[in-house]
């Protein structure tokens, strides 16, 4: 199957700081690419949908001022958690859609705010 | 919107024996399935998918069933092995690309040697 990857694999940062995740899609153009969040057993929530050079479209509940995306090309989307809290601490995981409906997940990044 | 029910959430077997995961739908324009394993730590992996075309799919160990009419998909493991321990969810899809997955809640699957 295709390959998404994300950037960092973990991260840890205070409390206040901005943290920026890379999905990239190695292997395919990824027309769209979503971005989910995910608590300890729990399922995924997607939290934005982004299309390649306009604006992410936000699920409701998900801030779109704190959880900053950009889709700049089709192979690379990025989030950028601004003025992180402990409780933005959790697993954030991407996946990319090409012109199908089939969807290849990255491997996450675990945010860990202090 | 689309809502899926999965079940069970939790499912113990002995390493051969087989495992059955199911899966309801609500939105009948719903055509794409696809199931997903999860490792601890690790990001969701395609295991499998069904379009609403087909009945059922097989590879290898793993198949997915889909009854359209009752609105339900189930994923059936056989011959399970400790290393098919991990979560596994289940996923639906109307047809237009850029659609968001709606998944599962997820059933923790674990084989005991």
């Amino acid at each position: 199957g295709a390959v998404v990857s994300q950037h960092p694999s973990w991260v840890i940062c205070k409390s206040g700081t901005s943290v920026k995740i890379e999905c990239r899609s190695l292997d395919f153009q990824a027309t769209t690419m979503f971005w989910y969040r995910q608590f300890p057993k729990q399922s995924l929530m997607l939290m934005a949908t982004s299309n390649e050079g306009s604006k992410a479209t936000y699920e409701q509940g998900v801030e779109k001022d704190k959880f900053l995306i950009n889709h700049a090309s089709l192979t690379l989307s990025t989030l950028t958690v601004t003025s992180a809290h402990p409780e933005d601490s959790s697993f954030y995981i991407c996946s990319g859609g090409g012109r199908t409906d089939t969807q290849y997940f990255g491997p996450g990044t675990r945010l860990t705010v202090l | 919107g689309e809502n899926v029910e999965q079940h069970p959430s939790t499912l113990s077997v002995q390493e051969g024996d087989s495992a059955v995961i199911k899966c309801t739908y609500s939105d009948s324009a719903s055509n794409y399935f696809p199931w997903y394993k999860q490792e601890l730590g690790k990001g969701p992996q395609l295991i499998i998918d069904i379009r609403s075309n087909v009945g059922e799919k097989k590879d290898q160990r793993i198949a997915v069933t889909l009854n359209k009419t009752a609105k339900h998909f189930s994923l059936h493991i056989t011959e399970t092995q400790p290393e098919d321990s991990a979560v596994y969810f289940c996923a639906a899809i109307g047809s237009q690309a850029g659609t968001a997955l709606i998944f599962g809640k997820g059933t923790t699957l674990s084989v005991s040697s």
